[in-house]
């Protein structure tokens, strides 16, 4: 059974830094693309980040682009995402989500609350 | 640019079906596109990947009750013989070159 679990969610002041991460299993890590998606309060859903299947690819929306680092350990079977110079509008909760390759999510986790604030 | 829209909401009574529309962006009708359900206060559910032509193929579980279709630029999912647990959130979403975008989703109340 496929599972992917998010953790490092939590407070933090404007400015500040987290790092999230997706424990995978039940399928061959390195044989798919990941990626990060996002729902802020009462909104739709906004896709943050993906990286390829090797891990040398990445790709980051405008309003991430420069703050956040998405990341892969495939001896740990694990998904990143570093969140640094975090502001309000990133309050959110963060699924990190299976693809193929860079096409439709098949598998999302059950995600984890980023809240910044002061 | 491509981008998806959706309708905000939608109903229908236990038992009918429904149709959702997602619309692609001009320039981009031959996209294929995935459908999502959301329950309230869970993560997204991957339902079906829809193909242009109206090919598609369903994730793990989802019943035969939900199906998709295509028209052009506008994907479809129907849901049929509609239960009261399929009161969700339903979000399209598409994708170019590692880039994902995700419609505005249509919340789905069944009376």
């Amino acid at each position: 059974e496929v599972q992917l679990l998010e953790s490092g969610g939590g407070l933090v002041q404007p400015g500040g830094s987290l790092r999230l991460s997706c424990a995978a299993s039940g399928f061959t890590f390195s044989s798919n693309a990941m990626s990060w998606v996002r729902q802020a309060p009462g909104k739709g859903l906004e896709w943050v980040s993906a990286i390829s299947r090797s891990g040398y690819s990445t790709y980051y929306a405008e309003s991430v682009k420069g703050r956040f680092t998405i990341s892969r350990d495939i001896s740990k079977n694990t998904l990143y995402l570093q969140m640094d110079s975090l502001r309000a509008d990133d309050t959110a909760v963060y699924y990190c989500g299976r693809s193929p390759d860079f096409d439709w999510l098949d598998y999302w986790g059950q995600g984890t609350l980023v809240t910044v604030s002061s | 640019q491509l981008a998806l829209t959706q309708s905000p909401s939608a109903s229908a009574s236990l038992g009918a079906s429904v149709k959702l529309t997602c619309t692609l962006s001009s320039g981009h009708s031959n996209y294929a596109i995935a459908w999502h359900q959301q329950l309230p206060e869970k993560g997204p559910r991957f339902l079906m990947y829809l193909n242009s032509d109206g090919s598609h193929n369903k994730g793990d579980g989802i019943p035969d009750r939900f199906s998709g279709s295509s028209s052009g630029a506008e994907r479809y999912l129907t849901i049929s013989s509609l239960q009261s647990e399929d009161e969700a959130d339903y979000f399209c979403q598409t994708w170019i070159t590692g880039i994902q975008v995700f419609g505005g989703g249509t919340k789905l109340t069944v009376l």
